[in-house]
């Protein structure tokens, strides 16, 4: 199975501040990585896919980079609606897994 | 619009099975990929398998190997996960979500989530 890292595992930031979370492949996925965004309760939401493209609906602060094995969310000015858990989930190849997640807290 | 609609929570004694239903709207049903993902409380995200609506071909995490099993009716667009001997550590909010034409894509939309809970 391809392990997927993320980190940090946890961070605190503030409003309009930049934040960036990093996940790393075991093996390369070249840019089978999407990540997802989950507030408490609800379910997840697609926030960019193969690794740099944008769902529709996202906003532009959220940005996503990389290939092969390394790879960055990037949230430009954080907003308060933003503060959630963030996951990384490969799609390369069977089992489909995601990182351990991100929290993002207010400052 | 899509919208992916499960079925309500569930408890099961440990060693007894459970199935829970992911039913689909919105969207042509044969034409997308169904992933199953779990969460225990307070964990992080598991992906668990797939299934192809039009030829009912699934694909599991090594994991639940013949302990779980997705169907789908394709007469109501509905998918179906069956959990056979549940253990403590099955408790978790399942969900349902829709995938692309293959397996490569991402999941875009996704069920409310079913809890189910196991507990002697």
């Amino acid at each position: 199975d391809i392990q997927m890292t993320q980190s940090p595992s946890s961070l605190s930031a503030s409003v309009g501040d930049r934040v960036t979370i990093t996940c790393r492949a075991s093996q390369t996925i070249y840019t089978y990585l999407n990540w997802y965004q989950q507030k408490p309760g609800k379910a997840p939401r697609l926030l960019i896919y193969t690794a740099f493209n944008l769902q529709g609906g996202v906003p532009s602060r959220f940005s996503g980079s990389g290939s092969g094995t390394s790879f960055t969310l990037t949230i430009n000015s954080l907003q308060p609606d933003d503060f959630a858990a963030y996951y990384c989930q490969q799609s390369y190849s069977v089992p489909y897994t995601f990182g351990q997640g991100t929290k993002v807290a207010i400052k | 619009q899509v919208h992916l609609v499960q079925s309500g929570a569930e408890v099961r004694m440990p060693g007894a099975s459970v199935r829970v239903s992911c039913k689909a709207s919105g969207y042509i049903f044969s034409d997308h990929f169904m992933h199953w993902v779990r969460q225990a409380p307070g964990q992080g995200l598991e992906w668990m398998g797939w299934i192809t609506p039009i030829s009912g071909v699934t694909n599991y995490a090594q994991k639940f190997q013949g302990r779980v099993t997705v169907t789908r009716d394709t007469s109501i667009s509905t998918v179906y996960m069956e959990v056979d001997m549940l253990r403590s550590d099955d408790t978790a909010v399942y969900y349902c979500a829709r995938g692309g034409r293959d397996g490569y894509n991402p999941v875009d939309y996704w069920g409310q989530g079913t809890l189910v809970t196991v507990s002697s």
